[in-house]
């Protein structure tokens, strides 16, 4: 069965700081692994996707297949990434999102 | 209103009541998805539907009952639910196909069992 993992629940950064937000996964077959990201009374969205290569808001995430991890990455935090990032994994071909229990960043000024 | 939305926000019921949640959407998607939110679980799968068919359901117990009249609407009907069901109810809608896999979400409907 696929399980996403999200080691840390809480992570504070200073601002300018490098942050990287654990993502673990387990499935055996080729998942898509996204990016999802709630900030304070707003829904939860998309930040990004692993197929799509890019970097959205100065973050980049790279799927290590060896590793089975999804590492959320940027070089300097600024007070507006403060959120709840929650990994997800799609299974192939289907249209159900697993999600991992999110992590809370904080970027401290 | 564009994206999701969903109804009511907030909503507390006893254990005998029969509620139902209700979601739309506007963006003419073909897959819509029940989330459920509790303290310090994930992001629970509860149901999917594709193109009004439920594809799957992830072991929900029978006082959760879901009803998918038409591609634009999902409903969540609850009945004798148990306190440990309060949680926060999420609904996400995606156009389902290769390439495009992005789910939007509403806001959610707060459920307190009292």
């Amino acid at each position: 069965a696929q399980r996403v993992t999200q080691p840390e629940k809480l992570l504070s950064v200073f601002k300018g700081a490098p942050v990287e937000l654990k993502c673990n996964y387990s499935y055996s077959g080729s998942p898509e692994l996204f990016w999802y990201v709630q900030y304070s009374r707003q829904r939860l969205q998309l930040l990004l996707r692993h197929i799509s290569r890019e970097s959205i808001k100065g973050f980049t995430a790279d799927l290590n297949k060896g590793e089975t991890s999804f590492h959320l990455k940027k070089p300097f935090a600024q007070e507006e990434d403060s959120a709840m990032y929650y990994c997800a994994l799609m299974k192939t071909g289907a249209n159900n999102l697993f999600f991992g229990t999110g992590t809370r960043l904080t970027v401290i000024p | 209103e564009t994206g999701v939305t969903q109804t009511p926000r907030h909503l507390v019921m006893g254990m005998t009541n029969k509620k139902s949640l209700k979601c739309e959407q506007h963006l003419g998607h073909n897959a819509m998805y029940w989330y459920k939110q509790s303290a310090k679980k994930p992001l629970e799968l509860m149901f999917v539907y594709s193109l009004e068919e439920r594809v799957e359901n992830n072991s929900v117990p029978s006082r959760f009952s879901p009803e998918c009249p038409n591609s634009s609407h999902l409903f969540l009907h609850l009945h004798t639910l148990q306190p440990e069901d309060s949680a926060l109810y999420l609904c996400a809608s995606s156009q389902a196909g290769e390439g495009n896999t992005e789910a939007f979400f509403g806001q959610g409907t707060r459920l307190t069992v009292v």
